[in-house]
């Protein structure tokens, strides 16, 4: 069936580190990636998205680009803020489909 | 703007007890969700409802049954309440087609079953 794999975390980095979270998929077909983001004590949150191959979503200063080859969506950021500590759920959907699947989440912790 | 309004937002019931978990959204969606967030497992889809009047199983429905009451509430049951059942709680929804309409959320119901 159709999955998602993250890096395990928690990840911890400096303020104005760069940051990579993996995402890997498995899917048939040609699925829609989606990264959300979810702040402590709150629900999920829309991050950035991409429809096809070689799309690159982005916002807040993050990005991730569609890589069908390797069937990856990797988050990345330049410079990281305390602000930006939260977890990260990447999540895929199907072609015509009506429901996300989403990946175990990473924590992300930034220290001032 | 309310947005995805859920409630309660904590609840401890003990093994065995009936609970229901309310959720309401004002957007005017179609799609309702409701999912259960446990630790290294990420979100995983109890039930949905597509439409105002259909509900559909989800990966893990077990244990929980659902209404959608009329288009802005769906509502999750649990009948027996099981310690398995600890976990948070979300609802979600979305206007038709998730590609271009991204799920809003709400802030979860966190239920601890003893």
């Amino acid at each position: 069936g159709d999955s998602v794999t993250q890096m395990e975390g928690p990840v911890t980095l400096s303020e104005e580190a760069f940051l990579t979270i993996n995402c890997t998929y498995t899917a048939t077909g040609y699925p829609s990636l989606f990264w959300y983001v979810q702040y402590p004590g709150e629900g999920l949150q829309l991050l950035l998205k991409a429809t096809k191959a070689d799309d690159k979503g982005s916002n807040k200063g993050f990005e991730a680009t569609y890589r069908k080859e390797t069937t990856s969506f990797h988050l990345e950021k330049g410079s990281v803020q305390v602000s930006d500590s939260a977890v990260y759920f990447c999540a895929l959907l199907m072609e015509y489909g009506n429901k996300l699947v989403f990946g175990a989440g990473t924590i992300l912790r930034v220290k001032s | 703007n309310a947005g995805v309004t859920q409630t309660p937002k904590f609840q401890v019931l003990k093994t065995g007890q009936s609970m229901t978990l309310q959720c309401a959204q004002d957007m005017n969606h179609n799609s309702m969700y409701w999912y259960r967030q446990d630790p290294g497992m990420g979100l995983r889809l109890i039930y949905y409802s597509a439409s105002e009047g259909t509900t559909d199983k989800g990966e893990v429905p077990n244990g929980y049954n659902v209404s959608r009451l009329n288009k802005r509430e769906f509502s999750l049951r649990l009948e027996s309440a099981a310690p398995s059942q600890t976990s948070v709680y979300f609802c979600a929804s979305s206007g038709q087609g998730l590609v271009n309409q991204p799920q809003h959320f709400g802030d979860g119901t966190r239920l601890s079953i003893l």
